[in-house]
């Protein structure tokens, strides 16, 4: 199965600042990977699929970017609800796997 | 507007089977492949298995093989998980979600339900 490694783990921003999340697979994806955000008590949303393509209602902010091994969340400049837990998930294969999560915190 | 409600969940015991429902609205049920995946109380995600939108193709992740079993009926419009000798491991909020596009083959997952905890506890 295809592991994904998400760094950092934890990431401490302020409100304003730009979010730079990276997610790693052990064998290339071409382009299909997709991003979601997780706050507590709350389902996953999908936030971009197939590398670069937001959701919809996804505010701009939020861009992915990368191919094969290496992809990028960025978030352009934080809002205060922009805080929550981010997680990658690629489609290239079954079994689908997720990364273990980055944790973006103020 | 798309919705997933999940049902099922509760307190069961090690060894024992337990089966959790997701009804759909809002789209056309038949049309997209469904999944299962769970989060552990303070973990990741981990998808559990999957049918495609005609239920001729199902999907398991290791650790369920053999012991969970997906199903749906399309006039319905529900989502089933048949879940068999549970262990402590198995305890989770389980979500279903829909397929992000129709397809055989693996797509991101758009929405999810808000999820129903099973507990695996003597």
């Amino acid at each position: 199965e295809i592991v994904l490694t998400q760094s950092p783990a934890t990431l401490s921003l302020s409100p304003g600042e730009r979010a730079t999340l990276s997610c790693r697979a052990s064998q290339s994806i071409s382009t299909y990977l997709a991003w979601y955000q997780q706050k507590p008590g709350q389902a996953p949303r999908l936030l971009i699929y197939d590398t670069s393509n937001r959701a919809t209602g996804i505010p701009a902010r939020f861009s992915g970017s990368g191919s094969g091994t290496d992809f990028t969340l960025t978030i352009r400049s934080l809002e205060p609800e922009d805080f929550a837990v981010y997680y990658c998930q690629h489609r290239s294969s079954w079994p689908v796997t997720f990364g273990q999560g980055t944790r973006l915190e103020i | 507007q798309v919705q997933l409600v999940e049902s099922g969940g509760g307190v069961v015991q090690p060894g024992k089977s337990v089966t959790l429902s997701c009804a759909a609205s809002g789209f056309v049920f038949s049309n997209f492949g469904m999944h299962w995946l769970r989060q552990a109380p303070g973990k990741g995600l981990e998808w559990v298995a999957g049918i495609s939108f005609d239920g001729n193709n199902r999907y398991y992740g290791d650790s369920v093989k053999g012991r969970f079993t997906i199903s749906r009926d399309n006039s319905k419009k529900t989502l089933n998980l048949q879940m068999h000798s549970l262990t402590a491991e198995d305890s989770a909020v389980y979500f279903c979600a829909k397929d992000g596009v129709r397809s055989y083959h693996p797509t991101w997952f758009d929405p999810w339900g808000q999820g129903t905890l099973v507990t695996v506890s003597s």
